[in-house]
């Protein structure tokens, strides 16, 4: 079946300009997940989103980040006033039931983004 | 310090060699143990789950957890070119979902 889908794959924008990304989990997955990978730093979690609760921002670098996800399925990551800093690979996963700890998570191919 | 401490690396072994990569972490929380494989310009793919302490095969790879000294390991054995990738380790525990992760080790294995 098909597998967690990110969108889109590269973006470039410059600095001050506000971003969106997309995620669409696997069919089914009730948790959702938005990971940042800088080089050099690994990754770090963002933000997490379980069924219809309400999601753990605790990972979100400042209030420039926000996410949503719509209907319990599609999940947007939206990064305001972007700047340099912000350039790296933002991975989406999702997960079958709870999300809590030892659920297998799927990632997505990513989105690269470059601040100019 | 940080909770979970990976070398980078880069790591190049002959083919057919052992390879072996670890992680150390911090938080004794942690219950749940994984190594993910990422192939350039593409998401991390789970390899190995090992819940609690103990070891666990499949096929060509051994992960090991010992978590009185907060340790894991990962084996490959019969190193082959297309092991070439990164190797991130990934834990968590209790009611947190996220995983946390290590920096990664990037293997090159050369034929």
């Amino acid at each position: 079946g098909a597998g967690v889908s990110q969108s889109p794959s590269n973006k470039v924008t410059e600095k001050g300009k506000d971003v969106e990304l997309r995620c669409d989990p696997i069919s089914g997955h009730t948790a959702l997940y938005w990971y940042r990978q800088s080089l050099g730093q690994g990754l770090e979690f963002l933000i997490y989103f379980q069924g219809n609760s309400a999601p753990d921002k605790s990972g979100l670098p400042s209030d420039r980040f926000s996410a949503e996800r719509t209907g319990g399925s599609v999940s947007t990551l939206t990064i305001q006033r972007t700047q340099q800093e912000d350039s790296a690979v933002y991975l989406c996963a999702s997960s079958l039931l709870s999300g809590r700890g030892g659920e297998t998570q799927y990632f997505g191919p990513g989105t690269r983004l470059l601040v100019l | 310090q940080k909770e979970v401490e990976q070398d980078p690396g880069p790591l190049s072994v002959p083919e057919g060699a052992i390879v072996s990569l670890n992680c150390t972490y911090s938080n004794s929380a942690f219950q749940y143990f994984m190594w993910y494989r990422q192939y350039s310009r593409k998401g991390p793919e789970l390899l190995m789950y090992t819940y609690s302490s103990g070891n666990k095969e499949d096929g060509r790879f051994t992960a090991q957890v010992d978590k009185s000294s907060k340790y894991i390991s990962l084996f490959i054995r019969d190193s082959q070119p297309s092991d070439s990738a990164t190797y991130l380790c990934a834990m968590s525990g209790g009611s947190q979902g996220n995983l946390i992760f290590g920096k990664g080790t990037k293997l090159s294995v050369k034929p």
